[in-house]
């Protein structure tokens, strides 16, 4: 059972363009919404996150935007770099217990010159 | 230098030998976590120890074995009834009770069945 569902499974975007990466989960429980960054052969390293009290958070170039509603949260990237090309894994549980991460399947970010 | 150590790196495994990949932390965490991560499925949990000497299965147990004897350690043993094991096993790690639930990854070990 797939809690959490991201899309694309994979983006292209040129190079100062905004990169936009969609996730949708199910459980109403789920009060935590971290997004990992993979570069290849290395293990995801936390990129920023969100708790659903709040709509939006932004790190620098990075911005979670969380829609509670629509049980919806997406991670924009403006002004897209080259060394933003990477996998990007959305993830999702309960900051209070002890549970486990459920994440999305990922999406390949390619960012062209 | 803190952090969480994986080794090895790359590993070659004949068909019907078992594998033990290693995971060491140095970050007093007390949760581990072993993933496997195969092109196109993302990450997918094997096992999950939140205390010594205790463990849970994840979502694909089957064919895989661990151990938590010490807090700081959390061995993964890919055993011959693993239909298919050649994939990147990432092991991570978690403080209980710290705010948000972030967990920290290894880098990956490289497991592949000739």
């Amino acid at each position: 059972q797939q809690q959490v569902k991201q899309s694309p499974q994979s983006l292209i975007v040129q190079k100062g363009g905004i990169s936009i990466i969609n996730c949708a989960y199910e459980n109403t429980a789920f009060d935590y919404f971290p997004w990992y960054q993979q570069f290849p052969g290395k293990g995801p390293a936390l990129l920023i996150a969100i708790r659903p009290d709040v709509s939006e958070k932004k790190e620098g170039r990075f911005t979670i935007s969380f829609n509670k509603s629509a049980k919806q949260f997406s991670l924009h990237i403006m002004d897209s770099q080259p060394g933003d090309s990477a996998t990007y894994f959305c993830a999702a549980s309960i900051a209070s217990g002890n549970e486990k991460l459920t994440f999305g399947t990922g999406t390949r970010l390619t960012i062209i010159p | 230098d803190g952090g969480i150590t994986q080794s090895p790196k790359y590993l070659f495994r004949k068909e019907g030998q078992n594998v033990t990949l290693s995971c060491e932390q140095n970050l007093n965490h007390d949760a581990m976590y072993w993933y496997r991560q195969d092109p196109g499925q993302g990450l997918r949990l094997i096992y999950y120890s939140q205390i010594v000497n205790d463990f849970q299965k994840g979502d694909i147990a089957e064919g895989y074995s661990v151990s938590r004897e010490k807090k700081e350690s959390f061995p993964l043993t890919v055993t011959s009834a693993q239909k298919n094991p050649t994939a990147f096993y990432l092991c991570a790690s978690r403080k209980i009770g710290e705010a948000g639930n972030t967990i920290y990854f290894g880098e990956g070990s490289w497991l592949t069945v000739v």
